[in-house]
C-alpha cells in the first residue's frame, strides 16, 4: 500500500533562517506531488505541484521554493523565512484525480 | 472559472443530531467531487467521492450525492458523534493541460459536536 511521510512534524524557526521540509512517498511510482499551506483556521492554498523529477510548477509568488530530486521525494525550501510563512504545510500525492495527504508539518516562525 | 463554496462554520451540534454541510460548485465539464476530513492536528483524509451525476458517495455513515442540476454535493449524516468533530473540506477535480488533476478546494467547515 502507499504511504506518505513528512518531517519534521513540528518546527519553530526564527525569522530570516532557512527552511527545508521533506516529503516522501512509498508504494507508488511517478506520482504527482503537491505542497499546500494551511494558515490557522483557514483553507488550503496550493503552493507547488510536480508531475515528474525536476518539474515544478508554482501556483503563487512567494518566499518559498520546491524541488523534486527523486521520483518520490518532494522538498519545500526557503532561504529566509518570514513571519507570514507560519502555518501547517501539507504534502500530497495523486494518481488520477484523487489526492492523498501526509500528516503535515506545523511551522512557527518567530 | 472553477470554484467551490461551502457553508461557513463553525457548525455546532449535539450528539445524535442530523448533519448537513452545504457545498455548491461552479465548473466546466464534468468534474469529480470530494469530501475530505481533517481531524485536529492531522492531515486531510478522503471521506467520500463521486465521479458523475447522481452518484452517491458514502463512508462512515456520511453521504453526499452529486447533483448536477443544482451543482451541489451536500454532506449529510443521520446521527453525529463527538468523534466526528473535525474540519470538512469540499473539493472538485478537473484536468489541466499538463494532464495533472488539480483540486479546487472549499474554505472548509469546522464541525463541533457536543456530548
Amino acid at each position: 500500500s502507499q504511504t506518505i511521510h513528512q518531517w519534521p512534524a513540528t518546527l519553530v524557526q526564527p525569522v530570516g533562517s532557512p527552511l527545508s521540509l521533506e516529503c516522501t512517498v512509498e508504494g507508488t511510482s511517478n506520482p504527482n506531488l503537491y505542497w499546500y499551506r494551511q494558515a490557522a483556521g483557514r483553507g488550503l492554498q496550493l503552493l507547488f505541484y510536480s508531475v515528474g523529477i525536476g518539474q515544478i510548477s508554482s501556483e503563487v509568488p512567494q518566499n518559498l521554493s520546491a524541488s523534486r530530486p527523486q521520483d518520490r521525494q518532494f522538498i519545500l525550501s526557503s532561504k529566509k523565512l518570514l513571519l507570514s510563512d507560519s502555518g501547517f504545510y501539507l504534502c500530497a500525492w495523486s494518481s488520477g484525480n484523487e489526492q492523498f495527504f501526509g500528516p503535515g508539518t506545523r511551522l512557527t516562525v518567530l | 472559472g472553477n470554484s467551490v463554496t461551502q457553508m461557513e462554520g463553525p457548525v455546532t451540534l449535539s450528539e445524535e443530531a442530523f448533519l448537513t454541510i452545504n457545498c455548491t460548485y461552479t465548473a466546466t465539464g464534468y468534474p469529480s467531487l470530494f469530501w475530505y476530513v481533517q481531524y485536529p492536528g492531522e492531515g486531510l483524509q478522503l471521506l467520500l467521492k463521486a465521479t458523475k451525476a447522481d452518484d452517491k458517495g458514502s463512508n462512515k455513515g456520511f453521504e453526499a450525492t452529486y447533483r448536477k442540476e443544482t451543482t451541489s454535493f451536500h454532506l449529510e449524516k443521520g446521527s453525529v458523534q463527538v468523534s466526528d468533530s473535525a474540519v470538512y473540506f469540499c473539493a472538485l477535480s478537473h484536468p489541466r493541460r499538463d494532464s495533472n488533476y488539480q483540486l479546487i478546494w472549499g474554505a472548509g467547515t469546522k464541525l463541533i459536536i457536543k456530548p
